[in-house]
């Protein structure tokens, strides 16, 4: 079974450009989370996704939007980037109901670098 | 959902048993304490979870105090691939899916040879 997806690997913007990310979930999962970690920094909750709904939010600038697919797939768009938004984003799914257990399943991460 | 306390580093010597240390002293009733794992550079893995009973599983056991004030992650035979970031966090599950984990900054455990 394929596990969680995420494109592409690295990506180098400027200041000011835009940003889009891509997850693809695990089969049979419908919950998508965007997570950032900056360098040296913990993972901080970007956004929430289920049913192509934006479920919860986190503490981030409206620059940051995604939506998810009917497919369950994301795309995370990070607009006007900032130098700060250099960091790791990780994408993380899960099933809902009653196979949900709690157990959060991360991609490997996309890389993005601001210049 | 409660927040957690937990060390910041902490070394142990290969093929010891690790023990991670949480301190969750505002948890509820209905809140789970979840562990996961981040080893350098790649997406956190999950290890363990449990609500009030001590649980066991291939990677670890988790130990839960009686109050469910803190609890500890046991990796029982440590190796060098166990050396990793690990988080403990506090949830309310509902069944409705993790609305928002958060992450703290978690341990870093160093595995010496």
């Amino acid at each position: 079974e394929a596990g969680v997806t995420q494109s592409p690997t690295h990506l180098i913007k400027t200041r000011g450009q835009q940003a889009t990310l891509r997850c693809s979930p695990i089969s049979g999962h419908t919950s998508v989370y965007w997570y950032q970690q900056a360098l040296g920094l913990g993972l901080q909750f970007l956004l929430w996704y289920d049913e192509g709904e934006e479920r919860n939010r986190g503490n981030f600038p409206p620059r940051f939007s995604g939506r998810q697919f009917p497919n369950y797939s994301s795309e995370l768009n990070v607009n006007a980037l900032e130098l700060e938004d250099s960091a790791l984003y990780l994408c993380a799914s899960s099933p809902m109901g009653t196979l949900n257990t709690g157990e959060l399943f991360f991609g490997e991460g996309s890389r993005l670098t601001v210049l | 959902d409660a927040k957690t306390t937990q060390p910041t580093s902490m070394d142990c010597a290969e093929g010891r048993a690790a023990n991670l240390p949480c301190n969750h002293s505002t948890i509820s009733g209905n809140e789970y304490v979840y562990w996961y794992r981040q080893i350098h550079s790649q997406g956190p893995q999950y290890i363990i979870h449990g609500l009030k009973n001590n649980e066991t599983n291939e990677m670890a056991s988790l130990i839960i105090t009686e109050d469910r004030k803190s609890s500890t992650l046991i990796l029982p035979h440590a190796t060098l691939r166990d050396t990793a970031v690990y988080y403990c966090i506090v949830l309310m599950y509902s069944g409705g899916g993790a609305d928002g984990l958060t992450f703290g900054k978690g341990t870093h455990l160093i595995i010496q040879p």
